[in-house]
């Protein structure tokens, strides 16, 4: 089966510009969560979607916002971009996001963001 | 979740196996160990887990200490392509979110 698609794969943006980065998770799962990985602080959780609905959010500042479609794909946006938004973002999807360890759930490639 | 601790670093010889510690001394009955890898600017990849049996799967191996205070992964014969870091990870797995530490950065050297 096709595994989870995240686009697009790298994207420059300036400071101050909104960027939007898209999921789309394996066929039938309805959990999507969503992760920025940085050198400095390695694997952080910024929310978790379940059929439309926010379920769980990380310490993130409001610039960071989410949603999910009725087909599951999500979407998450970034609005003023600061520097310290470059990262690399992955998207994770399982079938209901309650128990995300093991072979039943898998990552995107991720969107590496650069912000200038 | 209890905590684990990994060696930053290792070399290993392409075609040789390479050997992965973890240390998880509090470690609770109901606990797994996972273990996952990326690749450089890649996601997480599942590798395998097990909670007190050693398991073995097409990717790897994974030998758990009979006091599960320690595992070792074991990738059987390394190539090029198992660059990457690890993960030991202990859970539950009774939540919604992925935690990882700083894992062990493996380099097959040619």
């Amino acid at each position: 089966k096709a595994g989870v698609t995240q686009t697009p794969r790298y994207l420059i943006k300036t400071r101050g510009q909104q960027v939007t980065l898209s999921c789309s998770p394996i066929s039938g799962h309805r959990s999507v969560s969503w992760y920025q990985q940085t050198p400095g602080q390695g694997l952080q959780f910024l929310f978790e979607y379940f059929s439309e609905t926010q379920r769980n959010k990380g310490n993130f500042p409001g610039r960071f916002s989410g949603r999910q479609f009725s087909n599951s794909r999500s979407e998450m946006n970034v609005s003023t971009l600061e520097l310290g938004d470059s990262a690399l973002y992955l998207c994770a999807s399982s079938l209901n996001g309650d128990r995300v360890y093991g072979p039943e759930a898998f990552f995107g490639q991720g969107t590496r963001l650069t912000v200038v | 979740d209890a905590k684990t601790t990994q060696p930053t670093s290792m070399d290993c010889a392409e075609g040789r196996a390479a050997n992965l510690p973890c240390n998880h001394s509090t470690i609770s009955g109901n606990e797994y160990v996972y273990w996952y890898r990326q690749i450089h600017s890649q996601g997480p990849q599942y590798i395998i887990h097990g909670l007190k049996n050693n398991e073995t799967n097409e990717m790897a191996s994974l030998i758990i200490t009979e006091d599960r205070k320690s595992s070792t992964l074991i990738l059987p014969h390394a190539t090029l392509r198992d660059t990457a870091v690890y993960y030991c990870i202990v859970s539950r797995n009774t939540g919604n979110q992925f935690y990882f530490g700083t894992g062990t950065s493996l380099t097959v050297i040619p």
